[in-house]
């Protein structure tokens, strides 16, 4: 059974940096998957932040890719986070996911990818 | 990018109803677009990928619909567990930019 396991500080000062890591357990980091991190402000909707693949190939938001670092680590099975210049904004649970292929369209060369697994997310705040 | 505009954004429902939640991209994504189920306090959970394909483990009553630009996730015979937030994520853009709708929230009528 794969977990993702979200980990690290539930407050952070604004304009400081917020880290956050996601342990994954059932699978490893270095199979053909990618792994995501997306995040929910209180009362609102999902936001997608970003993916890494074991490779250390990544894929940002546009709206926060000046900010934004996601890294691995694959001794440690997993992967983590870093926003930057953080404001209130920015209060939000934030979840890490497993994004896999899941269907392929011969038609287009497209793969049809979906997060599958999801962990049970992690409240950071954003406060003085 | 491509924006992603859900509707109704809440929807009022009973026991055994049909329901049908609406999804539009703001350019064609052709089948690249999924459906995911979040209950409160809880992470989203997938359940329809590629426009119409049930995930795994998802009860048959849930099925989706649509390319280009417009989608439907339906449920045909709604069930208490079935109440919950719905979000359409599309899938499409390269480089991946995985945006999601806004959300539509189904509650016991």
């Amino acid at each position: 059974q794969v977990q993702l396991q979200e980990s690290g500080p539930g407050l952070v000062k604004p304009s400081g940096t917020l880290s956050l890591t996601c342990a994954v357990s059932g699978d490893s980091i270095s199979s053909s998957k990618w792994w995501s991190w997306v995040r929910q402000p209180p009362g609102k909707g999902l936001e997608w932040i970003g993916e890494i693949y074991h490779s250390g190939s990544t894929n940002y938001n546009p709206s926060l890719k000046s900010r934004v670092t996601i890294s691995v680590d694959k001794s440690k099975n997993q992967f983590s986070l870093k926003l930057s210049s953080v404001t209130a904004a920015d209060t939000a649970v934030y979840y890490c996911a497993r994004s896999r292929v899941l269907g392929y369209s011969s038609s287009s060369r497209h793969y049809y990818y979906g997060m599958d697994v999801w962990g049970q997310g992690t409240t950071v705040t954003v406060s003085s | 990018d491509i924006q992603m505009t859900q509707s109704p954004s809440s929807l009022s429902a009973s026991v055994g109803d049909r329901v049908t939640i609406t999804c539009r991209a703001s350019q064609s994504i052709s089948s690249y677009l999924n459906w995911y189920q979040q209950k409160p306090g809880k992470a989203p959970k997938l359940l329809i990928y590629a426009a119409s394909s049930l995930q795994s483990g998802v009860p048959s009553r849930f099925s989706g619909s649509g390319s280009g630009t417009d989608f439907t996730l339906t449920i045909s015979s709604l069930q208490p567990e079935d109440f919950a937030t719905y979000y359409c994520q599309q899938t499409y853009s390269t480089p991946p930019e995985y945006t999601f709708g806004q959300g539509t929230k189904l509650e016991i009528k």
